[in-house]
């Protein structure tokens, strides 16, 4: 299983609303990652796991929340989000940290703040 | 800051044509570089990578050479399908970092 599983697909939410993106991946990959990707645009860091534990965090504003329950998920809480957020997100994982070169990205969500 | 170039699109071939997309690279260190392709709809796929310089990265019928004195790392195939249509992404990271810097995407249009 060489897939990084990302649900839902699609997701309407409203400024007032609280949502969660889910990820999932089975290699066995110790590093999980998080992506933003406006349209048009290429895809911008937000978070990255290693083992767990958060090892960085691009200055994300505290209405995303990540949260790694297991070597094996990835979540995403969304909370109190603006428009502006409408984006699709991307996660990712790795064998750990800094081995970009076997990043495998899921298909993303795509969100739409209303 | 590390940096990524791309040539704007679209680019716009008939089927058969032969494909360069250009990009190069800002760092102050020795970067691994990346190609990844974005299909419709889809997250984004490694098409092709090289980690040192003179490396030459291939892939379906892709290639890309890591040119340190030029800084570039073009993308080429000598003959292009229409199932070839997606937005391709140059990208690159410092050895042992966590971030992927990338170019702002070429989409490549490819009609019959």
């Amino acid at each position: 299983d060489t897939e990084v599983t990302q649900t839902p697909k699609h997701l309407v939410m409203g400024m007032t609303n609280k949502k969660s993106l889910k990820c999932e991946q089975h290699m066995g990959h110790r590093a999980m990652y998080w992506y933003k990707q406006k349209a048009k645009k290429p895809p911008e860091l937000m978070f990255v796991y290693s083992y767990e534990k958060l090892s960085i965090n691009e200055s994300v504003p505290s209405r995303f929340s990540p949260e790694c329950p297991n070597s094996s998920l990835l979540n995403l809480h969304l909370h109190a989000l603006q428009p502006e957020d409408s984006a699709l997100y991307l996660c990712a994982s790795s064998p750990r940290a800094g081995t970009n070169e076997k990043l495998f990205f899921g298909s993303g969500t795509q969100l739409s703040v209303l | 800051g590390d940096s990524v170039t791309q040539m704007e699109g679209p680019v716009t071939l008939s089927e058969e044509a032969f494909l360069t997309i250009n990009c190069t690279y800002t760092a102050t260190g020795y970067p691994s570089l990346f190609w990844y392709v974005q299909y419709p709809g889809e997250g984004l796929q490694l098409l092709l990578k090289a980690t040192k310089a003179d490396d030459k990265g291939s892939n379906k019928g892709f290639e890309a050479t890591y040119r340190k004195e030029t800084t570039s790392f073009h993308l080429e195939k000598g003959s292009v399908q229409v199932s070839d249509s997606a937005v391709y992404f140059c990208a690159l990271s410092d050895l042992g970092a966590d971030k992927l810097i990338f170019g702002t995407g070429t989409r490549l249009q490819v009609f019959p």
